[in-house]
């Protein structure tokens, strides 16, 4: 069946830096990447879903410019939390969908713990 | 605007019996997709079901199936003989069209915690 890796599975960084998480299809070809911000206790936000070789859109009140999202080939989106501050650890995971995909096309990764001290 | 409503934020049962969890949805698309995903304390998202709006029968998949009511707006997941590791939080979420650029996102709602007691 169809898998995506998403790595780091933990992260700890200090306030300041940026941490990049990766999501990658490893037997299909992933045209569209959703990423997903999950608090405890609570749902999956989605913050922007990105297609190969376009520009990631992204929902509304999701900052683009500390939330980067790379999505520069089909097997591969990365997300770039920079100038991480503790508000932004949460839970982060990915979801891809082929084109043309079957009804069932979602793959989700197995998500990023995220704490920023 | 897409909207999943799961009224039931925590849901006890006995082990070897059943549970309903509850998932009610609104939407404008004619064509839709209702899921239902387990997550576990993990975090992994289970994929359990599927139920398409033209579907004529309610979908089941071993010990899940979706009791989809269309008039309603419900797509309510019944789990019979629960097992402790049934425990997890549980997701409904829907899959619009791809109308004004959506990519087929899905849309979540709060969730259910469910608790299988021994």
């Amino acid at each position: 069946g169809a898998v995506v890796s998403q790595h780091p599975s933990r992260v700890i960084c200090k306030s300041g830096t940026s941490v990049k998480i990766e999501c990658r299809s490893l037997d299909f070809q992933a045209t569209t990447m959703f990423w997903y911000r999950q608090f405890p206790k609570q749902s999956l936000m989605l913050m922007a879903t990105s297609n190969e070789g376009s520009k990631a859109t992204y929902e509304q009140g999701v900052e683009k410019d500390k939330f980067l999202i790379n999505h520069a080939s089909l097997t591969l989106s990365t997300l770039t939390v920079t100038s991480a501050h503790p508000e932004d650890s949460s839970f982060y995971i990915c979801s891809a969908r082929a084109n043309r995909a079957h009804y069932r096309g979602y793959t989700f990764g197995s998500g990023t713990r995220l704490t920023v001290v | 605007a897409q909207k999943i409503t799961q009224t039931q934020p925590g849901m006890f049962v006995q082990e070897k019996e059943a549970v309903t969890l509850d998932c009610t949805y609104d939407t404008s698309d004619p064509s839709y997709g209702l899921f239902w995903y387990k997550q576990p304390s993990s975090g992994e998202m289970i994929f359990l079901i599927y139920q398409g709006s033209y579907d004529q029968q309610n979908a089941t998949e071993g010990r899940y199936s979706l009791n989809f009511q269309k008039a309603r707006k419900s797509a309510n997941l019944v789990i019979s003989a629960s097992q402790l590791g049934d425990s997890a939080m549980y997701f409904c979420a829907m899959r619009g069209g791809n109308s004004g650029g959506s990519n087929y996102k899905l849309t979540f709602g709060k969730g259910t915690l469910l608790t299988v007691n021994p």
